[in-house]
């Protein structure tokens, strides 16, 4: 199985801030990679797709790039409804694996 | 869109089964669908995927041989049948489509359905 490694696990920022999450997978999945947010009590929803592509109706503050191993989301000058849990996936082969989840938290 | 309904989780004693059932609100004909389920206060688990006409079947090793995909493109819906269920199976479980790209990804997610394990 490929085994999707997130960091940080838990980020402190606040409103207007820049950040950045990082996705390790532990062999290459060219750019099969995707980016979710998830809100307490409330389904994922998709972000980013084909590691960089940015889903219909996402805000352009979301960000992100990487191919192979190497994966980054960004998020530019944080909104308040930004504070949430972000996972990275991967759908190169089966079975699809998630990384741990970022808690991005209001400092 | 599609908007995804899932029902059918509820409490169930170790052993026992429960059938899961997503309701598509468009058509899920042309969509590979998906099981993720996440524990509380855990993560998400894919468990599942069936293509878009069910010649293609994957599980995870946690549930393999014990849970059943199976869609009805007829009526927009998507199953899991869960048997021999156990402690660790305790989670909300969603269903989420994926259209057909490349790179595919889970473009569409249900509410969720909680199941319980417990005795």
């Amino acid at each position: 199985d490929i085994q999707m490694t997130q960091s940080p696990l838990s980020l402190s920022a606040s409103v207007g801030d820049r950040v950045t999450i990082t996705c390790r997978a532990s062999q290459s999945i060219k750019n099969y990679l995707s980016w979710y947010q998830q809100k307490p009590g409330k389904a994922p929803k998709l972000l980013i797709y084909a590691a960089s592509s940015l889903q219909s109706g996402i805000p352009s503050r979301f960000s992100a790039a990487g191919a192979g191993t190497d994966f980054t989301l960004t998020i530019n000058s944080l909104q308040p409804e930004d504070f949430a849990t972000y996972y990275c996936q991967q759908s190169i082969i089966f079975p699809r694996t998630f990384g741990q989840g970022t808690n991005l938290e209001i400092k | 869109e599609v908007q995804l309904v899932e029902s059918g989780g509820g409490l169930v004693q170790p052993g026992g089964s429960l059938r899961l059932s997503c309701d598509a609100s468009g058509l899920i004909r042309g969509y590979t669908m998906n099981w993720v389920r996440q524990a509380p206060g855990k993560g998400l688990e894919w468990i599942s995927y069936i293509s878009s006409g069910s010649s293609s079947i994957h599980y995870a090793d946690s549930v393999k041989g014990r849970f059943t995909i199976s869609r009805d493109n007829a009526k927009n819906s998507l199953f899991l049948q869960m048997n021999s269920l156990r402690v660790d199976d305790t989670a909300v479980y969603y269903c989420a489509s994926s259209v057909l790209a490349l790179v595919t990804r889970f473009d569409y997610w249900g509410q969720g359905t909680m199941v319980t394990v417990s005795s």
